[in-house]
């Protein structure tokens, strides 16, 4: 079942410029989560917003969430080569799901 | 920090095995994982565990099997390999949120590469 779809699918970028990626959901959620995953490797969490938060703040990614739309937003300022990766956003199924449906990801490129 | 370990990072097995996929986690996490992630699909769930010997079904149990004997093991069988089960399988923990309510973030392993020749 497919509930986050990212947009775009891929991204190419200069470094420093930003990169902004994006998140549609179907069902209403009590949190949404951004996963980065480098190539061949294992995701890592970056920030999880709550449905009562509107935006948040990591460092260098801040985080949106519109719920009367069912949209997120994930901003990268400053980017950095390091920063290459796939980006993917998950939400529960439903409320009280312990477990979490992925989209298929924003491939990011960041070209030095 | 959390830890997930993997039992293999790389695998080659042939058509009609048994193969076990092992999964570690060191934070006393409740929940544990396991996803297979295709080019163009993304990351699908196959089974997941949120106790001892207490599982469910994903979105796509066919041809697999779990075990969870110990809260920190989870082990992925597949059954009779196939070549359609070439991928990347990934596995994950994560607390059991307060009375069933709540999700929290999942922490990843690196990742088995199956190759089913």
């Amino acid at each position: 079942s497919q509930q986050g779809e990212e947009d775009p699918q891929a991204l190419s970028i200069q470094e420093g410029e930003n990169a902004t990626m994006n998140c549609s959901y179907k069902t209403s959620i009590n949190n949404l989560q951004w996963y980065r995953q480098n190539s061949g490797r294992g995701l890592v969490h970056l920030i999880l917003i709550r449905s009562n938060e509107r935006e948040k703040h990591s460092g260098r990614l801040r985080v949106t969430l519109d719920t009367s739309k069912k949209s997120s937003s994930l901003l990268i300022t400053a980017s950095r080569a390091a920063d290459t990766a796939s980006y993917f956003c998950a939400t529960p199924p439903g409320r009280g799901a312990q477990k979490l449906v992925f989209g298929q990801g924003t491939r990011l490129t960041i070209n030095p | 920090d959390v830890k997930v370990t993997q039992s293999s990072r790389y695998l080659v097995k042939r058509t009609g095995e048994k193969v076990f996929l092992e999964c570690v986690q060191d934070m006393d996490h409740e929940n544990m994982f396991w996803y297979r992630q295709d080019p163009g699909l993304g990351l699908r769930l196959i089974y997941f565990s949120y106790d001892v010997k207490m599982k469910e079904k994903g979105d796509i149990p066919e041809g697999y099997s779990v075990s969870r004997e110990k809260k920190e093991r989870f082990s992925l069988i597949l059954e009779s390999a196939s070549t359609n089960q070439t991928s990347m399988y990934l596995c994950a923990s994560s607390l059991f949120g307060l009375g069933g309510r709540k999700s929290y973030e999942q922490y990843f392993g690196p990742g088995t590469r199956l190759t089913v020749t």
